[in-house]
C-alpha cells in the first residue's frame, strides 16, 4: 500500500531559525495537506496543495507540491516557541482516503 | 462556524468491552472519516462515511464499525476491545464535491481511549 516518509524525524532549532522538512511518497498524489498537532489535541490544517509545482504560504509557513507529485515540502521562517509540535503530511488521490506520514517533531529552543 | 466536535474526550474501558465514540462534522460538511492514532505515530485511516454508508475502509477488523446519521454526524463502535485498541481516535470531516479543491479534511480534538 501507499506509504509516506517524513524527514527529519525530529529537529531541535534555536528560536528565530528557519525550518525545512519534507515528505515523500511511494506513489503519486493529487492533493497534499500539512497539519500541526500539539499534545492532547487533534491535527490542525496548515496548508493544502492541489497542483504539482504549487507554492502556497500561510503566514510564516510555506509549502510546495513537488513536481514529481511524489513529494512535498514545508518551510517555517523565523521560528517561535509556539511552533513546537508534530508536523504531519498527508496525501491522497481525489476520492480516496488520505495517507499520513509518521510526523516530524519540532522543538524550538529559546 | 462550529468546527468538528467529538465526545467523549476521554474514555477508560476494560478488555472485551464495547465502546461508542461520537463525532459532529464541521458545519456544511457531509463526509466523516475516522482515524486511529497510536502514541508517536501518524493517524491511520479506519473508514469513511458518506450519505449514511461506509464508502471506504482501511485495514481494520470487523470489530470496528460505524454509522452516519441523516444530520451527517457519525459514530464509531469498537467491539471486544483489546489492549492494542488504546489510542487517540480522530474524526475528520470534509465536503464531498466535484473538484479536488474540496478534498480537504478538518479534524476534531479526538477521543483518548484507554483499554485496561
Amino acid at each position: 500500500g501507499q506509504q509516506l516518509n517524513q524527514s527529519p524525524q525530529s529537529m531541535f532549532i534555536q528560536e528565530g531559525e528557519d525550518v525545512s522538512m519534507n515528505c515523500t511518497s511511494s506513489s503519486i498524489f493529487n492533493t497534499w495537506l500539512w497539519y500541526k498537532q500539539e499534545p492532547g489535541e487533534g491535527p490542525v490544517l496548515l496548508i493544502a496543495l492541489y497542483k504539482a509545482g504549487e507554492l502556497t504560504s500561510n503566514g510564516r509557513l510555506t509549502a510546495q507540491f513537488g513536481i514529481t507529485r511524489k513529494d512535498s515540502f514545508l518551510n517555517i521562517s523565523a521560528s517561535i516557541p509556539s511552533d513546537v509540535g508534530i508536523y504531519f503530511c498527508a496525501g491522497n488521490n481525489y476520492g480516496q482516503n488520505f495517507v499520513f506520514g509518521p510526523g516530524t517533531r519540532l522543538s524550538v529552543l529559546p | 462556524d462550529a468546527g468538528v466536535t467529538q465526545s467523549p474526550t476521554h474514555l477508560i474501558k476494560t478488555r472485551g468491552q464495547q465502546v461508542t465514540l461520537r463525532c459532529s462534522p464541521k458545519s456544511g460538511h457531509d463526509t466523516v472519516s475516522w482515524y486511529q492514532q497510536a502514541l508517536g505515530q501518524g493517524p491511520q485511516f479506519i473508514f469513511q462515511y458518506y450519505e449514511e454508508e461506509e464508502r471506504q475502509r482501511g485495514n481494520f477488523p470487523d470489530r470496528f464499525s460505524g454509522h452516519q446519521f441523516p444530520n451527517y454526524s457519525s459514530e464509531l463502535n469498537v467491539n471486544a476491545l483489546l489492549l492494542g485498541d488504546s489510542a487517540l481516535y480522530l474524526c475528520a470531516s470534509s465536503l464531498d464535491g466535484t473538484s479536488a479543491s474540496t478534498d480537504t479534511q478538518y479534524f476534531g480534538p479526538g477521543t483518548r481511549l484507554t483499554v485496561l
